[in-house]
């Protein structure tokens, strides 16, 4: 059975600041991997899909690694924000029937970051 | 992308009632996902729905229940039956392929 860990759970950041948060994962037989954020009393919004075979994903001041063998993932955040401020979830995709078909999301608890002026 | 509606935004509700909420979707998608979020935990899927067929329910959900429509292939209802304030979650509608899943806004129901 899949499990994804956060770390850390919260994390406060004076604006500017670059940060990293991560993401574990017991299972490394993953189709892919998925950033999302959370605001508050709305839903999840993807930041960054990293599949499999790949090793990064870039979106502006978003990096998101994958070590699968490892099982970790990193998102790194540049010059943070005050409006950055949200919970960040990581969601891992399994791969089953051999390699030919995956199963569902596995998300983590998440991290909620707080980037203050 | 796939710009989801979902309704109501959030409820207070009494214990042994029961709640129907909306997701509607702005294209047709076959697959749409039901999951719940307990307060401080992650997302946890509930049920897929197939237009045209039953739901599949994860393990520790039942029909009885979390019944769920899909009359077509953009809009499907979730019902939270016979309440308690174990329920007391925030439930996400999700549409979606193995690439990239999309959320509505959620509904955050309170069962006092």
């Amino acid at each position: 059975k899949q499990e994804v860990t956060q770390i850390p759970a919260a994390l406060s950041v004076p604006e500017g600041e670059n940060l990293v948060l991560n993401c574990s994962f017991t299972d490394s037989a993953i189709y892919n991997l998925q950033w999302f954020r959370q605001d508050p009393g709305k839903g999840l919004t993807s930041l960054l899909l990293i599949q499999s075979s790949q090793r990064e994903q870039t979106s502006g001041r978003l990096n998101a690694s994958l070590d699968k063998s490892s099982g970790r993932s990193t998102l790194y955040i540049a010059a943070s924000q005050p409006g950055d401020s949200a919970t960040y979830l990581c969601a891992v995709r399994t791969v089953i029937a051999g390699g030919t078909s995956y199963g569902k999301l596995t998300f983590g608890q998440g991290t909620i970051l707080t980037v203050h002026p | 992308s796939a710009v989801i509606s979902q309704k109501p935004s959030r409820d207070i509700c009494q214990r042994g009632t029961s709640l129907t909420i909306q997701c509607q979707v702005d294209s047709q998608v076959t697959m749409m996902f039901w999951y719940r979020q307990q307060p401080g935990q992650s997302l946890t899927l509930i049920a897929t729905a197939n237009q045209g067929s039953e739901a599949t329910y994860e393990s520790g959900f039942v029909i009885d229940k979390f019944p769920i429509s899909r009359p077509n292939l953009t809009f499907s209802t979730l019902t939270v039956s016979n309440m308690s304030p174990e329920d007391s979650s925030i439930y996400l509608c999700s549409v979606g392929t193995d690439e990239k899943l999309f959320f509505g806004s959620g509904t955050q129901l309170s069962v006092l």
